[in-house]
């Protein structure tokens, strides 16, 4: 079984510049993810989809990022303008979406983001 | 405020030795726990698991330890091999609302040949 797949893996931006990042979850997986990780911290949640609708997004700065799940399968993650301070990896994950009780997510390789 | 809290930041062990991590949380209404190992350049993979009805969970080297009262769990490894270093995260979930996960800092595993 194919696991989630993310790119770029790598991104040097400068500062104010855009940068988008896409997901493609496991199939048949209803529920997508995006973490953000900072370098010394463990990840932290931006949005949560339910097949094409959002289920949290309240730490998503939605001045600047936005999220999208067309179609209910792929995600592509936007940071527009980027600052010094989103240079992080960025995480997708997928689950199930049929039991919120105790299910596993499964993480992609993350795509490490440098804004100069 | 982090609600999940990792206090240390890093463990040495000998191989052979038993390994345990720590993990303490502030939201009692965090139901569900689980444990993710990430190695460099990867994203992190599922471990072990335990729901807050249950104050232990065992599957083959790991064992997850739960105290509510305390609000404290920790992983055992035993025994600890090489190919466990790792970033060990602890990860805590309120079921009742939705399948967030709230995640600690990490612990970084080395196991001394």
């Amino acid at each position: 079984e194919a696991g989630v797949a993310q790119s770029p893996r790598y991104k040097i931006i400068e500062k104010r510049q855009s940068v988008a990042f896409w997901c493609n979850p496991i199939s048949g997986h209803a529920t997508l993810y995006w973490y953000q990780q900072i370098l010394g911290q463990g990840p932290k949640l931006l949005i949560q989809f339910q097949n094409n609708g959002v289920v949290d997004d309240s730490q998503l700065p939605k001045d600047r990022f936005s999220a999208e799940r067309l179609k209910g399968v792929d995600s592509t993650l936007k940071i527009q303008p980027a600052k010094l301070e989103d240079s992080a990896v960025y995480l997708c994950a997928s689950s199930l979406g049929r039991d919120w009780r105790g299910e596993t997510q499964y993480f992609g390789p993350g795509t490490r983001l440098l804004v100069l | 405020d982090q609600q999940v809290k990792q206090n240390s930041p890093s463990l040495s062990v000998q191989e052979g030795r038993i390994s345990i991590l720590n993990c303490d949380y502030t939201n009692s209404m965090f139901d569900y726990f689980l444990w993710y190992k990430k190695y460099p350049a990867e994203g992190p993979t599922f471990l072990i698991s335990i729901s807050s009805i249950k104050d232990k969970n065992e599957d083959g080297r790991f064992t997850v330890f739960l105290n509510k009262s305390a609000k404290h769990l920790s992983l055992h490894i035993v025994p600890s091999q090489p190919g466990d270093s790792a970033v060990y995260f602890c990860a805590a979930s309120d079921t009742g609302a939705n399948s967030k996960l709230t995640f600690g800092k990490g612990i970084t595993l080395s196991v001394r040949p």
